[in-house]
């Protein structure tokens, strides 16, 4: 099994809402992401958890808010969003250590109103 | 730093004619190089991997040599399919860090 799974596929939501995006895997993983993703452009990196922890945040407004209650689970709690944080959000995950590639989900859709 | 540049502009091509996206690389050391495919309205998929210098990479009839000397990973097919029509993305990975360095990708299109 070499999939990451998301839900919802599409959300949206007010800015003055409060949503999740939930990701899992089951291919025993250590290493989990989140990409935001503009249209035609790459993803963007914002977090990384190995082995559960918190190891990259790249800057992202306290807006965005990880969360990683187990190693086969990731969650990204939205709150007070802005038009702008409409994108495409991808989970990936990856075995730890070098030379690993990340497998992606098919990312969830958001849009803020 | 780590940075990958890819082709300018999308790629639009014929039935069965032959495909090649260029992707250069630079790095401090010698990185993992990856090409991802986008199909519209999914996420990224693994399309092939090298992980040292002379390596190629192979998935789908699609190929990718790593050079160290010309710090280069193209992306080659010999006879594209309307289904090849995606947005591909070359990757480096140094150090295990965790951190992917993406090029900007480029839309291919083929036309029947």
């Amino acid at each position: 099994d070499t999939e990451v799974t998301q839900t919802p596929k599409h959300l949206v939501m007010g800015m003055t809402n409060k949503k999740s995006l939930k990701c899992e895997q089951h291919m025993g993983h250590r290493a989990m992401y989140w990409y935001k993703q503009k249209a035609k452009k790459p993803p963007e990196l914002m977090f990384v958890y190995s082995y559960e922890k918190l190891s990259i945040n790249e800057s992202v407004p306290s807006r965005f808010s990880p969360e990683c209650p187990n190693s086969s689970l990731l969650n990204l709690h939205l709150h007070a969003l802005q038009p702008e944080d409409s994108a495409l959000y991808l989970c990936a995950s990856s075995h730890e250590g070098d030379s690993y590639e990340q497998y992606f989900g098919p990312g969830t859709r958001l849009t803020v109103t | 730093g780590n940075s990958v540049t890819q082709m300018e502009g999308p790629v639009t091509l014929s039935e069965e004619a032959f495909l090649t996206i260029n992707c250069t690389y630079t790095a401090t050391g010698y990185p993992s190089l990856f090409w991802y495919v986008q199909y519209p309205g999914e996420g990224l998929q693994l399309l092939l991997k090298a992980t040292k210098a002379d390596d190629k990479g192979s998935n789908k009839g699609f190929e990718a040599t790593y050079r160290k000397e010309t710090t280069s990973f193209h992306l080659e097919k010999g006879s594209v399919q309307v289904s090849d029509s995606a947005v591909y993305f070359c990757a480096l990975e140094l150090g295990g860090n965790n951190r992917l360095a993406f090029g900007k990708g480029n839309q291919v299109v083929v036309i029947p």
